[in-house]
């Protein structure tokens, strides 16, 4: 069982919108920044979203990320068939002192 | 370009050791914390374990999941751009694909620079009779 919590999936037609949410505790979400991952089948991760709601560098617009409490969200709008693939939350755990993961939320176009 | 190349993978037995190591190019290694980050087979992604370097504080500080602390240990040599994973008493458990990843930041001082900026391509750790 993951730290971070997410739904294992999420679905919509194209040009929609979709969120992913990431619920956490205090000792993570609650007092550290969410970075979100993007990963496709078969590929090494790529950081999408960090601090909880920056773009990393060449990450499209359609993407944004927010924070309130212990928990986190991204947002995918204007949904393509390139955004299928699996997302994940993460931040570091002060108690554990470790970074933790969300369990991957898999996003599929329909 | 930042380029992070791990090797070592393979079959081992339950109970066995490996060394895997990530060679990094492209960027100042000393400056960053290194990272592992293992995905078992259709499973989500799992941190293992995280090395600073001096930072700005003395010495090396290591990091651990609890579920290989004791059996894991994460090394440096900053004059061959490589970081290791040694990994003793293998189990079943411990089969996935072990990534490299290097941290935005030095250290762990300030929480919100850090995040695993550049990912390596991985490598498949399998541990069976």
């Amino acid at each position: 069982q993951s730290a971070l919590a997410q739904p294992p999936s999420v679905s919509e037609a194209p040009g929609q919108r979709v969120t992913i949410s990431c619920s956490g505790s205090s000792s993570n979400i609650g007092e550290n920044a969410v970075n979100w991952y993007q990963q496709f089948p078969g590929k090494a991760p790529k950081l999408l979203v960090y601090y909880d709601d920056l773009l990393s560098s060449g990450v499209s617009g359609r993407f944004s990320g927010s924070k309130s409490g212990t928990s986190a969200s991204l947002a995918i709008s204007g949904l393509q068939a390139e955004d299928e693939a699996d997302y994940y939350c993460a931040a570091w755990d002060d108690r554990l002192s470790a970074w933790v993961f969300g369990g991957g939320t898999k996003v599929t176009v329909l | 370009e930042v380029k992070l190349l791990e090797s070592g993978g393979g079959l081992v037995q339950p109970g066995g050791s490996l060394r895997l190591s990530c060679e990094a190019t492209g960027f100042t290694f000393r400056e960053h914390v290194m990272n592992w980050v293992r995905q078992a087979p259709g499973k989500g992604l799992e941190w293992v374990s995280s090395i600073v370097d001096s930072g700005r504080s003395s010495g090396r500080s290591t990091y651990y999941a609890d579920s290989v602390k004791g059996r894991f240990t994460i090394s440096k040599d900053n004059s061959k751009n490589t970081v290791y994973l040694q990994m003793n008493s293998l189990r079943a458990g411990d089969t996935a694909v072990y990534y490299c990843a290097k941290d935005h930041a030095a250290d762990y001082d300030i929480l919100t620079e850090n995040r695993f900026d550049s990912w390596g391509q991985g490598t498949l750790v399998t541990v069976s009779s």
